[in-house]
């Protein structure tokens, strides 16, 4: 397996427009988790979802912020409007019942300018 | 709630010389334990886990961590670091939910010869 796969490597948007980002899992795993990484708050856990269903939202900052997991291989992050201060690193993880580790993708780093 | 505290913000030192990488924990229920790494420009990947049985667990690349219950720690350490081992080092916990982790802030290995 590829492992988890996130698309961009690198976005940089200006502030205003929407942002979509994007995370294949590993084939087979239940969980899907979304982090966001910054300087100042670390990795911060935003949203997971269970066999394709959102369990826990409460770590979504804004309601500019919404996440979709339509199918067993596919979620996206999505932000509208962006601001500066989304500014970060966001990691797509995936992960299965038997498991207790998460698997990470490479993430996609954010630039709104 | 669990939390998961990482005291050294940054650890120099130099190459083939030990290491030992703080982390404490705090919860009130079954805990599971992690150490990832995280290279430059990388996702994070997993070392080692703690979920039960011997208290001393070996990971990847020579290093190993031990629970502490009566302490509330997991100190990651290793008896001779290299220059490839400079990264960032997290400690996470779980209390359960598959791979729904909690992250410290991170420590930063820095190398040197």
């Amino acid at each position: 397996d590829a492992g988890v796969i996130q698309s961009p490597r690198h976005e940089v948007t200006e502030m205003g427009q929407e942002v979509t980002l994007r995370c294949k899992p590993i084939s087979g795993h239940d969980y899907l988790f979304w982090y966001r990484q910054t300087m100042m708050r670390g990795l911060e856990l935003l949203i997971y979802f269970n066999n394709n269903v959102p369990i826990d939202d409460s770590g979504m900052p804004e309601d500019r912020f919404s996440a979709k997991m339509p199918n067993a291989s596919f979620s996206t992050l999505k932000i509208q409007p962006s601001e500066p201060r989304d500014s970060a690193v966001y990691f797509c993880a995936s992960g299965d019942s038997f498991n207790t580790e998460a698997f990470f993708g490479q993430g996609t780093r954010l630039t709104v300018v | 709630a669990q939390s998961v505290t990482q005291l050294d913000s940054q650890v120099p030192v130099f190459e083939e010389a030990p290491v030992e990488l703080r982390c404490n924990y705090s919860s009130s229920v079954s805990v599971y334990l992690f150490w990832y790494v995280q290279y430059p420009n990388q996702g994070l990947q997993l070392l080692l886990k703690y979920l039960s049985g011997s208290t001393l667990v070996k990971g990847i690349n020579g290093f190993e961590a031990e629970f502490n219950k009566s302490q509330t720690s997991f100190h990651l350490r290793k008896p001779s670091v290299h220059i490839s081992d400079t990264a960032e080092y997290f400690c996470a916990g779980s209390t359960g939910t598959a791979s729904k982790l909690t992250f410290g802030t991170g420590t930063r290995l820095q190398v040197t010869l």
